[in-house]
């Protein structure tokens, strides 16, 4: 069955940086776009990036554009993010999520990304000094 | 950027009783190439990562019971639960998946008996 389990959280210095993992399985990356999304402690679903596919786009929350990069090992059948110049407010758990559609299941015009169907446990960052 | 916007924050519901939770968007979601709305919601229980319910506003995700439903379209969606059950208790939240990045949720809306 389809899962993602999330790794690489734990507590850093503000301005530092960390690299979460999420391991897929039950599936395989290059048939769906991966989004990571994030909660800061009791509130609400921000998102925060996404890798199309087949690599083709990586897009970027303005919160994070130019701090935060997504990656992938195919080997691994893992997704990264690669996370710099950490601020207090990147307080949260991060969450990878697969996208809903696969892209040869994508029949309404282009392929674009979709709604987010299987989530992992998520990961907890901690930006403290 | 698409805001999403849920009323009510919280909500208190007698088991057995219908719940419905708004969603508003702050410009349209529905694609007039296809016809779909693209309006997600989630569940999420304390601990846990959200559960996706439904997708394209209406259809139900597979193994959600289906005292959930999901209606609306252009700006303004409903989730309903039709007969709340205890395990029913979580946060919900809507999300679009039009007009992106980024892909915004709305804030949620807390379900308590």
């Amino acid at each position: 069955q389809v899962q993602l389990v999330e790794s690489g959280g734990g507590v850093v210095q503000p301005g530092r940086s960390l690299r979460l993992s999420c391991a897929a399985s039950g599936f395989t990356l290059n048939e769906y776009s991966i989004h990571w999304v994030r909660q800061a402690p009791g509130k609400g679903l921000e998102w925060v990036a996404l890798r199309w596919y087949d690599g083709s786009n990586k897009e970027y929350a303005d919160s994070v554009k130019g701090r935060f990069t997504i990656s992938r090992d195919m080997s691994k059948n893992t997704v990264y993010l690669e996370m710099n110049s950490l601020r207090a407010e990147d307080t949260a758990v991060y969450y990878c999520a697969r996208d809903g559609v696969p892209f040869y299941d994508y029949i309404w015009g282009s392929y674009r990304p979709n709604y987010l169907d299987s989530w992992g446990q998520g990961t907890l960052v901690t930006v403290s000094s | 950027d698409i805001v999403m916007t849920q009323s009510p924050d919280s909500l208190a519901v007698s088991l057995g009783e219908r719940a419905t939770i708004n969603c508003k968007s702050s410009q349209s979601i529905l694609s007039s190439s296809n016809n779909k709305n693209y309006l997600a919601w989630y569940q999420q229980k304390p601990g846990q990562p959200p559960k996706l319910l439904i997708y394209w506003a209406s259809t139900r995700e597979s193994g959600v019971p289906d005292r959930f439903s999901g209606s609306g379209s252009g700006t303004d969606f409903t989730l309903t639960i039709s007969s709340l059950q205890a395990e029913d208790v979580a946060v919900y939240f809507c999300q679009q998946y039009y007009n992106t990045p980024p892909y915004t949720f709305g804030q949620g809306t807390k379900l308590e008996i």
